[in-house]
């Protein structure tokens, strides 16, 4: 399977825990992101990387929440004292960036619940 | 700031109709690009059509077409002869000149057997 991979694809926390998840890009592409999407709503964006660097973050991005992509490959993202307001899905996407802009390849999503 | 609205919250069809989902788009950016996005109930968003702001041409791929007005600012999407694999959530999206894409909130297609 070469598209994007997330893991895990499910998980359940208690309120006040940490958790991380882990996205593998296309091993091409450049450019990763991460989105957040509540029920009913479209993905918003969180962040993004070119490469290893860090270069925009969503003031949806709280103190608790950090990424990072620390070889230009996979990506993790971590939640610190999760809220229940954290639960969604967290979408990774990756794309190609030469020249040109490219559509970005998504993953299935890791969907976070909060109890 | 950018806006992507789709005002079609739910359609409805039955199988073999034709089906036209609205986006209607709002940027300051003279070079952006759209994007049509669908997303089955296993929650993957699979990538449909990318398309330039210099570049109004409408497409056609089998069944899908899209129609992108500048004047409106609007870039459509129609299905013929709807499928009931067609059944999903649609979203279409704009990136400006940075990096990030927004998203309508999208529009739930039923098709009915």
């Amino acid at each position: 399977d070469t598209g994007v991979s997330q893991d895990p694809r499910h998980k359940i926390t208690k309120r006040g825990q940490n958790v991380t998840f882990r996205c593998d890009p296309i091993s091409e592409h450049n450019r990763l992101y991460w989105y957040r999407q509540t029920l009913g709503q479209g993905p918003e964006f969180l962040t993004y990387f070119q490469n290893e660097a860090q270069l925009e973050k969503s003031r949806l991005l709280s103190d608790r929440f950090s990424a990072e992509r620390p070889k230009g490959s996979f990506s993790t993202l971590e939640i610190q004292r999760t809220e229940q307001g954290d639960s969604a899905m967290y979408l990774c996407a990756s794309s190609l960036r030469v020249s040109t802009e490219s559509e970005a390849f998504f993953g299935q999503g890791t969907r976070l619940t909060v109890v | 700031a950018q806006k992507v609205t789709q005002a079609q919250t739910e359609i409805s069809v039955v199988e073999k109709e034709d089906v036209t989902l609205d986006c209607v788009y709002e940027t300051r950016d003279t070079t952006y690009y759209l994007f049509w996005y669908k997303q089955p109930p296993s929650g993957e968003l699979v990538f449909l059509i990318r398309r330039n702001s210099f570049d109004e041409q409408n497409e056609i791929s089998g069944r899908y077409s899209w129609n992108f007005q500048k004047s409106t600012s609007s870039f459509n999407f129609t299905i013929t002869a709807s499928q009931v694999v067609d059944s999903a959530v649609y979203f279409c999206a704009l990136k400006g000149s940075g990096s990030r894409l927004t998203f309508g909130e999208g529009t739930q297609l039923t098709v009915n057997p």
